[in-house]
């Protein structure tokens, strides 16, 4: 079956670090650019981090650069988001997506994120 | 950081209704911008990219349109199914910023 699925929320304090996991399945997940967006609860979708499909690009929003590290394993079909210094700002439900990154004709590539993971809640309070 | 804002933030209509959402952004992105769908409770799920291509298996009713600063989703003939909040996306530069979304309700 094709599917993301996130695990590693939790409840953690102010200051601490969680890992979020993102298991890839059913299709050639070293193809895809992979990203992650967060939703603060009942607020709108926040873009967060993406990672190129060999991992050499990594990018962020600015309120998690330096403290959010975005990874990924090929031979484990996974994606990582590595959260420190977490803050109470950082509750959310954080869902990985796939980027099918559809070439545009200049030779760039389109975000599209055609394939998203169910979420994993993230609670940052002591 | 480009902001992107939607109007309106939430419209009451009927089944049948022809819908538009509008989102405008702060700098011209080209036609880098998508369109997503969420349910309650529920991920995201993608409509349009490239401002205005329709992904594969979304039904032809949704439609997108627009390059530089406005853009448009227009839902020609609402569908109970189509009741949800639908969010903007640019992908012009990083980092990726997402309208604050329009939430469609029933009239």
């Amino acid at each position: 079956e094709v599917q993301l699925v996130e695990s590693g929320g939790g409840l953690v304090q102010p200051g601490g670090s969680l890992r979020l996991s993102c298991a890839a399945s059913g299709f050639t997940f070293n193809n895809y650019w992979m990203t992650w967006v967060r939703q603060a609860p009942g607020k709108g979708l926040e873009w967060v981090a993406n990672i190129k499909r060999d991992g050499s690009q990594r990018h962020y929003v600015d309120s998690v650069e330096g403290r959010f590290t975005i990874s990924r394993d090929s031979a484990k079909n996974s994606l990582y988001l590595q959260m420190n210094s977490l803050r109470a700002e950082d509750t959310a439900v954080y869902y990985c997506a796939r980027d099918s990154s559809p070439l545009s004709g200049s030779g760039s590539y389109y975000d599209a994120f055609d394939m998203w993971g169910q979420g994993t809640m993230v609670t940052v309070s002591s | 950081a480009i902001q992107m804002t939607q109007s309106p933030s939430s419209l009451s209509a009927s089944v049948g209704d022809r819908v538009t959402i509008t989102c405008r952004a702060s700098q011209g992105i080209r036609n880098d911008l998508g369109w997503y769908q969420q349910k309650p409770g529920k991920a995201p799920k993608l409509l349009i990219y490239a401002a205005s291509s329709l992904q594969s298996g979304v039904p032809s009713r949704f439609s997108g349109s627009g390059s530089g600063t406005d853009f448009t989703l227009t839902i020609s003939g609402l569908q109970p199914e189509d009741f949800a909040t639908y969010y903007c996306l640019q992908d012009y530069n990083y980092p990726r910023t997402f309208g604050q979304g329009t939430k469609v309700e029933i009239k």
